[in-house]
C-alpha cells in the first residue's frame, strides 16, 4: 500500500513568488492535514481538509491557502513568499475524521525562500 | 489555547538504559494523546496513542499512560537500543478537533553502544 506522497521534495523560490505543494494521501483516506516544521517554531498545524471541505485552520496569514480535490489529493499554496516561509511542509492523511485517528505523514517538501 | 510541553533534549543514553521523556499538556475537554517518532531521514510515524484517561498506549517496548489528574503523558522504555535514536514528539488532538494535532517541541534521543 503506497504511503503519503508529497511533491516536489525540494523547492527553491524567490521572495515575492508563490508556490504550490501537492499531497497524495493513502488510498481511501479522506482527511488531509498540513503542517509547517521549522527549527524555531517546531511543528505547527496549517489546515485540515475532509471530503473537499476545510474543517480546521491554524494561525497562519491568509497567504497560506489550500484545497482538496474529489480524489482526496490536496494542494497548499503560499503567495508572496517571505524568507520566514522557509520550512519543511508536511502532509498527513487519515482514514476517518475523528480526533483519535492515526495520521500518516509524508516525507515533506522542503521549501527554501531566497 | 491548547498546548504541549515536553522536556528539552538532547537526551543521551547508553544502550539498555531506562528512558523517560516527560510530556505535559494543557487542553479543555478530553483530548487524544499521541507520541510520534521521526527517525533520521524519515517522516513522522505514530509510536503510540491513548484516547481517554488512564489508557496506556504501548508499542515496540515504549509505553505512555494518559494521566488526566497530572495532565501528563510521559514516554518510557525499559531498555533502549541504538536503533531508538530519533526525535520524539508528544502531541494532542483536541476533543472535537478532527485531525488537528498540536505538537510539543520534540526531544532528540541519542543512544550509544
Amino acid at each position: 500500500k503506497a504511503g503519503v506522497t508529497q511533491t516536489p521534495r525540494y523547492l527553491i523560490k524567490t521572495r515575492g513568488q508563490q508556490v504550490t505543494l501537492s499531497c497524495s494521501p493513502i488510498s481511501g483516506h479522506r482527511s488531509v492535514s498540513w503542517y509547517q516544521q521549522t527549527p524555531g517554531q517546531g511543528l505547527q498545524f496549517l489546515f485540515e481538509y475532509f471530503s473537499e471541505t476545510q474543517r480546521n485552520k491554524g494561525n497562519f496569514p491568509g497567504r497560506f491557502s489550500g484545497r482538496q480535490f474529489s480524489n482526496s489529493r490536496s494542494e497548499m499554496n503560499v503567495s508572496t513568499l517571505e524568507l520566514g516561509d522557509s520550512a519543511l511542509y508536511l502532509c498527513a492523511s487519515s482514514l476517518e475524521g475523528a480526533a483519535n485517528t492515526e495520521a500518516f505523514f509524508g516525507q515533506g517538501t522542503r521549501l527554501t525562500v531566497v | 489555547g491548547d498546548s504541549v510541553t515536553q522536556m528539552e533534549g538532547p537526551v543521551t543514553l547508553s544502550e539498555e538504559a531506562f528512558l523517560t521523556i516527560n510530556c505535559t499538556y494543557t487542553a479543555t475537554g478530553y483530548p487524544s494523546l499521541f507520541w510520534y517518532v521521526q527517525y533520521p531521514g524519515e517522516g513522522l510515524q505514530l509510536l503510540l496513542k491513548a484516547t481517554k484517561a488512564d489508557d496506556k498506549g504501548s508499542n515496540k517496548g515504549f509505553e505512555a499512560t494518559y494521566r488526566k489528574e497530572t495532565t501528563s503523558f510521559h514516554l518510557e522504555k525499559g531498555s533502549v537500543q541504538v536503533s531508538d535514536s530519533a526525535v520524539y514528539f508528544c502531541a494532542l488532538s483536541p476533543s472535537g478537533g478532527y485531525n488537528k494535532l498540536i505538537f510539543g517541541a520534540g526531544t532528540r534521543l541519542a543512544v550509544h553502544p
